[in-house]
């Protein structure tokens, strides 16, 4: 079965320093991987993903995410972080091969940026 | 990516009411998808919707509850029966983009936000 864990509730970063938001997936066959943040009172955007190729993926907002196939790690990461930035970020894995058409969620980090 | 619409956006609703949400793609669309949101919760797929055939439920929900519409490829209805404040949630269309190395990504709308009292 595939999962996908996000092993921090909350990330507080100080604005201007970077910042990473973690993520593990387990799924048995190759894994589609996916960003999305939630803007307060806003639906869920997405932000980037990985499929095949190029470990280090660029998304929006300037975030980019890491895949790591030993570690079964996809962190999202920023350089410099904004007090913009502060949002519900939540990670996602999608089996191909066995998870049919079910984008799995992890449980969210909500991440706070102080100016 | 497609832009995707809900209706309502938001809602208090009454206790033991049902209550309808719409949602609109601006372009044909296979797969849709129905998610819920608990407050502070991550997001629980509720049901994948195909149009011209019955929508198929996650474990947990059912179809008595969330009876869901696809009367064709750009729209869809779920709508949240017999209410109680346990159905107070965030309610989100998403739909699959299909196209070539997309990796089947599923993009959302705004969400229906609904309070039950």
């Amino acid at each position: 079965a595939q999962s996908v864990a996000q092993p921090e509730d909350q990330v507080n970063v100080a604005e201007g320093n970077p910042l990473t938001v973690k993520c593990t997936y387990s799924v048995s066959g190759n894994p589609y991987l996916f960003w999305y943040v939630q803007y307060p009172n806003r639906g869920l955007q997405f932000l980037l993903k990985y499929i095949t190729g190029d470990n280090l993926v660029k998304g929006s907002y300037g975030f980019e995410a890491e895949f790591n196939k030993s570690q079964t790690s996809f962190h999202l990461k920023k350089p410099s972080a904004l007090v913009s930035d502060s949002a519900l970020f939540f990670c996602a894995v999608r089996d191909i091969r066995t998870g049919g058409f079910k984008t799995i969620f992890g449980a969210g980090t909500r991440l706070f940026v102080k100016a | 990516s497609a832009v995707i619409s809900q209706k309502p956006s938001r809602d208090i609703c009454q206790r033991g009411t049902s209550l309808t949400i719409q949602c609109q793609v601006d372009s044909q669309v296979t797969m849709m998808f129905w998610y819920r949101q608990q407050p502070g919760q991550s997001l629980t797929l509720i049901a994948t919707a195909n149009q011209g055939s019955e929508a198929t439920y996650e474990s947990g929900f059912v179809i008595d509850k969330f009876p869901i519409s696809r009367p064709n490829l750009t729209f869809s209805t779920l709508t949240v029966s017999n209410m109680s404040p346990e159905d107070s949630s965030i309610y989100l269309c998403s739909v699959e983009d299909r196209s070539q190395d997309s990796g089947n990504t599923i993009y959302f709308g705004e969400g229906s936000w609904l309070t039950v009292v």
